[in-house]
């Protein structure tokens, strides 16, 4: 039973426009939302988080949205650049540092952003 | 380096063998994690290393897989009589002591079961 969803697996998106990666999850419990960045052969980097306490985190072309009555976050980037072509992996914390079990993950979106 | 350093990057192995893989977390570091994303997959937590404490082993799969972590530094992940389902890269990553839960990965070991 996944906790963490990310229903696309895939997202094209021309370079310019925006990008919104679509997270949900529905552990109520999850208080800490991060997203992490992949590229091929690599480990995860991370990217931007939110608190629960919070709807919004901005960072320079990232910006992470919460919903928490629809148990929702999306992780806007504008202008798509093609560098950020890579795996977007949402994950979610029970607590701070990450919680005693541990971040979980959703199972990424593959972003490409077309030339 | 300064950031999280898995050995080997790479390996393949025959089912039944059994394979251990190392993790070098980031220096001070208190908080230790094993991951693994098996093919189409998410990242999957195996288990988890927090100072002193006793290991949150939950993620692990089955009792052919133990970690430990030396000094409160360095881990190795072991399985015993690998099966294919097995081949996966297994991710290993280290948290500071800040509220923020980020954790910085190594680059990952790429485990082949033939």
């Amino acid at each position: 039973d996944q906790q963490v969803k990310q229903n696309s697996p895939s997202l094209s998106v021309q370079e310019g426009r925006i990008s919104i990666l679509n997270c949900d999850y529905t552990n109520s419990m999850f208080d800490y939302f991060l997203w992490y960045k992949k590229y091929p052969a690599e480990g995860p980097t991370f990217l931007i988080s939110i608190s629960s306490i919070k709807d919004k985190n901005e960072d320079g072309r990232f910006t992470v949205f919460l919903n928490k009555s629809a148990k929702h976050l999306s992780l806007h980037i504008v202008p798509s650049q093609p560098g950020d072509s890579a795996v977007y992996f949402c994950a979610a914390s029970g607590g701070s540092g990450g919680g005693a079990d541990g971040l979980t993950f959703g199972k990424g979106t593959h972003l490409i952003i077309q030339p | 380096g300064a950031g999280v350093s898995q050995s080997p990057s790479n390996k393949v192995t025959e089912k039944g063998k059994d394979v251990e893989l190392r993790c070098d977390p980031i220096s001070g570091h208190t908080a230790l994690y094993w991951y693994r994303q098996s093919l189409g997959q998410g990242l999957e937590f195996l288990i988890y290393f927090q100072g002193n404490s006793a290991p949150d082993k939950s993620g692990l799969p089955s009792d052919r897989f133990s970690a430990e972590r030396t000094g409160g530094s360095v881990s190795t992940l072991t399985i015993q009589r690998t099966q294919q389902e097995d081949s996966a890269v297994y991710l290993c990553a280290s948290g500071g002591t800040g509220d923020t839960g980020e954790l910085f990965f190594g680059e990952g070991s790429r485990l082949t079961v033939l």
